[in-house]
């Protein structure tokens, strides 16, 4: 079955550590995304990427860096100069030609502070 | 930048109730999503409108842009214990999401 595998589901940074999420997706979608959800707010956009080799930020993008190699991937890296990382992350894609907004999801990974 | 409020914040009903969910903009809204997530997973999408006026149903759950008040509602007719989530409405414009409505249905 097409999906979107997002790992590890849990993940624990130490202070002054990268840490780096990752997502796959094999649906074969153009566009994917990087949000952002804390506890009782809505998803706010982190990075985003229309095609491989090529991603703009998002409202949130400070402290946080990606890339986008090949098409069915996009890894998300947590850096240092991220001080409140302490949030669920969830990945997307979106089919080409149907909105702006993503239609499919993985089932995020929830980042602690050790 | 475009602001999506939600109302209500949370809502309790007993099952076979009927119930709405309002998402209201502060802009004109062009294409309005409408999400369902379940604690600590993904978010499922259940529709697109796109036009003023646009009605589209899943299953029991229907929802409808009133262009003119710049709100999208979600109405869910006899409602279940399976519809309990979280629901978020996110918009075309500036790419942004609202904060969801917790939707809790008691057996």
């Amino acid at each position: 079955d097409g999906g979107i595998t997002q790992s590890p589901k849990y993940l624990f940074r130490k202070e002054g550590q990268n840490v780096t999420l990752s997502c796959e997706q094999n649906l074969n979608h153009d566009a994917m995304y990087w949000y952002r959800q804390d506890p009782g707010q809505g998803l706010r956009l982190i990075y985003y990427s229309q095609i491989v080799n090529d991603f703009q930020k998002g409202d949130i993008a400070e402290g946080y860096s990606v890339s986008r190699e090949k098409k069915e991937s996009f890894p998300l890296t947590v850096t240092s100069a991220q001080k409140n990382p302490t949030a669920f992350y969830l990945c997307a894609s979106s089919i080409p030609g149907t909105g702006v907004l993503p239609q499919h999801f993985g089932d995020g990974t929830r980042l602690s502070i050790l | 930048s475009q602001e999506l409020e939600q109302s209500p914040q949370s809502l309790i009903v007993q099952e076979g109730k009927n119930l709405t969910i309002n998402c209201t903009s502060s802009k004109t809204l062009y294409g309005l999503y409408w999400y369902k997530q379940k604690y600590g997973e993904g978010l499922i999408f259940l529709m697109m409108l796109q036009k003023g006026g646009e009605e589209k149903s899943h299953e029991k759950i229907t929802a409808k842009l009133d262009e003119k008040k710049q709100q999208s509602s979600l109405h869910i007719t006899a409602s279940q214990p399976s519809h309990a989530g979280i629901y978020l409405c996110g918009a075309d414009a500036d790419m942004r999401f609202g904060a969801g409505t917790r939707l809790t249905v008691k057996p």
